[in-house]
């Protein structure tokens, strides 16, 4: 199947700081997701992107959906305690479930 | 608007075992999917349904099962339980096949 390699695997910030975390693949997407999942939760939507080239916001995160394709990242300013988590790419095909793939994950740790 | 329900939370249950897990989807929701998470393998597909309909399967064995009822509701099964069943269940509910998804908190499954 599908392989989405998301790195890096875990960060460790100082509270202020910008984060960045990126996900690729040797296939292309018609959607890019980003997912954030607190311990013992669910993960939560944070952005989704539909169009190659396209940069959206959502407050302090920004993601990105590559040109080819094939790969996309997200950005967190200024970092707060509240963003540790681990995060989540995805991305989508065609019109299933099945067909989204996530990748591993990114931990990360926002240091007071 | 509720979000997407999954009871139980935690559940404990010894090899052999049969296990029923339940999902309230987001109301206007018609699609469910099942997905298991655990530390080694990440988040894997098992079902989705649409219309009392399962759509797609995952790479699963026969043991795990699923339905859905007519007001969207779904509930998967696992039989015969084994060690390595241990993992996150998640369910996640959607407008229809290939909208965005809305995860609930996951039903807990440890098998001892």
């Amino acid at each position: 199947g599908q392989q989405l390699n998301q790195s890096p695997q875990s960060m460790f910030i100082q509270e202020g700081e910008d984060v960045s975390m990126n996900c690729t693949s040797s296939s292309i997407f018609n959607t890019w997701l980003w997912y954030k999942q607190d311990p013992g939760e669910g993960p939560v939507l944070l952005i989704a992107l539909y169009k190659a080239g396209e940069l959206t916001s959502n407050g302090r995160l920004t993601a990105q959906f590559g040109i080819t394709r094939k790969d996309s990242f997200l950005n967190i300013s200024a970092s707060i305690p509240s963003d540790v988590g681990i995060y989540f790419c995805a991305g989508q095909l065609g019109g299933s479930a099945r067909q989204l793939t996530f990748g591993s994950g990114t931990q990360l740790t926002v240091l007071p | 608007k509720a979000g997407v329900t999954q009871t139980p939370r935690y559940l404990i249950k010894t090899r052999g075992q049969q296990v029923t897990l339940s999902c309230s989807p987001i109301s206007g929701h018609r699609s469910v999917s099942w997905y298991q998470q655990t530390p080694g393998q990440g988040l894997q597909f098992l079902f989705e349904y649409f219309s009392e309909t399962q759509r797609n399967k995952g790479n699963f064995p026969g043991r795990f099962s699923g339905r859905q009822f007519s007001n969207s509701r779904s509930e998967m099964n696992v039989s015969t339980l084994e060690l390595g069943d241990s993992a996150l269940y998640l369910c996640a509910s959607s407008l229809g096949p290939g909208e965005k998804l809305f995860f609930g908190s996951g039903t807990q499954l440890s098998v001892l």
